[in-house]
């Protein structure tokens, strides 16, 4: 399968701050990367579909405002966290266009 | 909208059993189906994709079979093993974008315990 690289790995920060998660796509070009979320003991929850050089395309629900989603090269999507709140507070995964690649994830916090 | 469900929920066995997990889906348009292992607080480790057009694949102690017209999909677990311990979830593909992609839905999840 594809190799992922998520970062970072885990992330604290205090409310109403905003946290970039990156996602790169290590051995081949990904046109189209996908974020899920994840509340504890739950399942998967896909977020946004992220395309490069266009605009996400977000799952019902998900607000494209709070979680911006950038994918300016065929390497690279991010994922902003804006203004996060408690709420917020989660694990966020992404994955590759094949689908057969996961980033490792990134536990964020929000106090 | 593509459901996908997983039963049961939480199974505890002991070491040697053989046990199977089961999934299920409403819509049987699929492109694959992926079994996955999560262990706590970790991210996911791809254990077995079925492509829509296969009925089964296998891995070591692990088979997982796919019968797309009843939207069925069952991994089975051979002599397992305490280090089998985590959650297995299984994720249905469908193609974007002209085939180009693979978009996943989840399932909610089998959280396994194997007591030695």
């Amino acid at each position: 399968g594809a190799v992922v690289s998520q970062h970072p790995s885990w992330v604290i920060c205090k409310s109403g701050t905003s946290v970039k998660i990156e996602c790169r796509s290590l051995d081949f070009q990904a046109t189209t990367m996908f974020w899920y979320r994840q509340f504890p003991k739950q399942s998967l929850m896909l977020m946004a579909t992220s395309n490069e050089g266009s605009k996400a395309t977000y799952e019902q629900g998900v607000e494209k405002d709070k979680f911006l989603i950038n994918h300016a090269s065929l390497t690279l999507s991010t994922l902003t966290v804006t203004s996060a709140h408690p709420e917020d507070s989660s694990f966020y995964i992404c994955s590759a266009s094949r689908g057969s690649g996961f980033g490792n994830g990134t536990r964020l916090t929000v106090t | 909208k593509q459901e996908v469900t997983q039963i049961p929920a939480a199974l505890s066995v002991p070491e040697g059993e053989n046990l199977v997990l089961n999934c299920s889906f409403t819509d049987s348009a699929i492109y694959n189906l992926q079994w996955f292992r999560q262990d706590p607080g970790k991210g996911l480790t791809s254990l077995l994709l079925i492509q829509s057009s296969q009925r089964e694949q296998t891995s070591g102690r692990l088979n997982a079979s796919l019968d797309k017209s009843s939207g069925r999909s069952t991994l089975y677990i051979a002599a397992s093993q305490p280090g089998d311990s985590a959650t297995y979830l299984c994720a249905v593909g469908f193609m974007n974008y002209g085939g180009a992609t693979n978009k996943l839905i989840f399932g909610t999840g089998t959280l396994l315990a194997v007591q030695p």
